[in-house]
């Protein structure tokens, strides 16, 4: 079946650090891409998707590109801040109607 | 106010008192599903809907029940609960299925003693 492997976490990293949260997929067919992003106490929420190979989800200066090659979708900030901390879900979803998370990493910034 | 809303958000109960988990949305949406938290283990899907009266089961849908009489509500049923099913419960929806956004509640905290 499908799944998703995200790099373990947590992380900490200190304000305006480079960020990389590492995410790979395996899937029948062609699913779609998305970076979830859970704030404490919330609910998720999208952060950004892609829906085909070597397209570029970006938002809030986020970025990932889906790779088919490398099966990954890789998440990814320049310059990160306290109020980046938080869990993200890296996810996949197909026409089925079934959908795969990830297990969640868990980011934490420090001023 | 676009939303996906769940009640109760807190929930105490003891093994085997049946219990309802309501969720509704006001958008309009087809799909919704329900997903269930747990520490070091990520979202798990229990089961989703990609229409009125259309159900299937996700990947972890032993001792939960849905149904999906009216395109707004989808209540998650616990039967007989049990201690393992203790847990954040979280509902969502999108407009015609998983390939597109979907819209998060805010969770249902559930304690079974």
């Amino acid at each position: 079946g499908d799944s998703v492997t995200q790099m373990e976490g947590p992380v900490t990293l200190s304000e305006e650090a480079f960020l990389t949260i590492n995410c790979t997929y395996t899937a029948t067919g062609y699913p779609s891409l998305f970076w979830y992003v859970q704030y404490p106490g919330e609910g998720l929420q999208l952060l950004l998707k892609a829906t085909k190979a070597d397209d570029k989800g970006s938002n809030k200066g986020f970025e990932a590109t889906y790779r088919k090659e490398t099966t990954s979708f890789h998440l990814e900030k320049g310059s990160v801040q306290v109020s980046d901390s938080a869990v993200y879900f890296c996810a996949l979803d197909t026409n089925a109607g079934k959908s795969t998370f990830g297990d969640g990493t868990t980011l934490t910034v420090k001023p | 106010e676009a939303q996906v809303t769940q009640n109760p958000r807190y929930l105490i109960t003891v093994t085997g008192k049946k219990l309802t988990v309501t969720c509704s949305q006001n958008m309009n949406h087809e799909y919704m599903s329900w997903y269930r938290q747990d520490p070091g283990l990520g979202l798990r899907q229990i089961y989703y809907s990609m229409n009125v009266e259309v159900t299937d089961k996700g990947d972890v849908p032993e001792g939960y029940k849905v149904s999906r009489k009216e395109k707004r509500n989808f209540p998650l049923i616990l039967e007989s609960p049990s201690p393992n099913q203790t847990s954040l419960y979280f509902c969502a929806s999108s407009l015609v299925g998983p390939q597109e956004t979907q819209y998060f509640g805010p969770g249902t905290r559930l304690l079974v003693l």
